[in-house]
């Protein structure tokens, strides 16, 4: 089945700064990238998703970027800030016989940016 | 504001009891997902539904754990018997369709003691 590698674990970066969180995949039949914000005590959310037919895509500050030929995909935030504190989620599903619609997700970076 | 309503928020129960947890998916979604949340594991998916139906479950414990969906707003994940490592925060997410965004509940905190 589908397995995702999620780096770093841990990120602490100045604000302002840039932060990039790395994964990557095994299943080449997933197609479906998101990305998920999840709080201290709330529930993930999602920030940005990206599709296996599209190389890039940004929204404001945060962008994602896919290298389907590697299997790994990217998150970069610019110009940080205090409230993008939170643990970042990757994750991958598709429409492979292994993993059809199954959402994996990675383990997880904890991004603090200090002030 | 359509969400995934999860109940209960906190339970706490003694070891070897029967711990039911449910979840209503919103409205017109197809596909469910349990998630069981730990420090060390992240977001571990236990059980996954399309159109009610359970498509995979292999990464829950079958001696203890099962998932239904008894009908198209209800879904339940039961733990019998509970163990302390069975502590967690599970969540119950729902989607339109596959590959699509999942939309989470609030969790349930569970404490086996």
């Amino acid at each position: 089945g589908e397995n995702v590698e999620q780096h770093p674990s841990t990120l602490s970066v100045q604000e302002g700064d840039s932060a990039v969180i790395k994964c990557t995949y095994s299943d080449s039949a997933s197609n479906y990238f998101p990305w998920y914000k999840q709080e201290l005590g709330k529930r993930p959310q999602l920030i940005i998703d990206i599709r296996s037919n599209v190389g890039e895509k940004k929204d404001q500050r945060i962008a994602v970027t896919l290298n389907k030929t590697a299997k790994h995909f990217s998150l970069h935030i610019t110009e940080t800030q205090p409230e993008d504190s939170a643990v970042y989620f990757c994750a991958a599903s598709g429409q492979g016989s292994s993993n059809t619609g199954k959402l994996i997700f990675g383990q997880g970076t904890t991004l603090q940016v200090k002030p | 504001d359509a969400r995934v309503t999860q109940t209960p928020r906190d339970k706490v129960t003694e070891m070897g009891q029967e711990v039911t947890m449910r979840c209503q998916p919103i409205l017109g979604h197809n596909t469910v997902f349990w998630y069981r949340q730990t420090m060390m594991q992240g977001l571990e998916l236990l059980a996954y539904f399309r159109n009610r139906a359970p498509l995979d479950d292999s990464g829950m414990p079958k001696d203890r754990f099962s998932a239904e969906m008894p009908d198209a707003t209800l879904a339940t994940l039961k733990i019998q018997p509970s163990e302390p490592r069975d502590s967690a925060v599970y969540f119950c997410a729902s989607g339109l369709v596959d590959n699509t965004e999942a939309f989470f509940g609030q969790g349930t905190r569970l404490t086996v003691v």
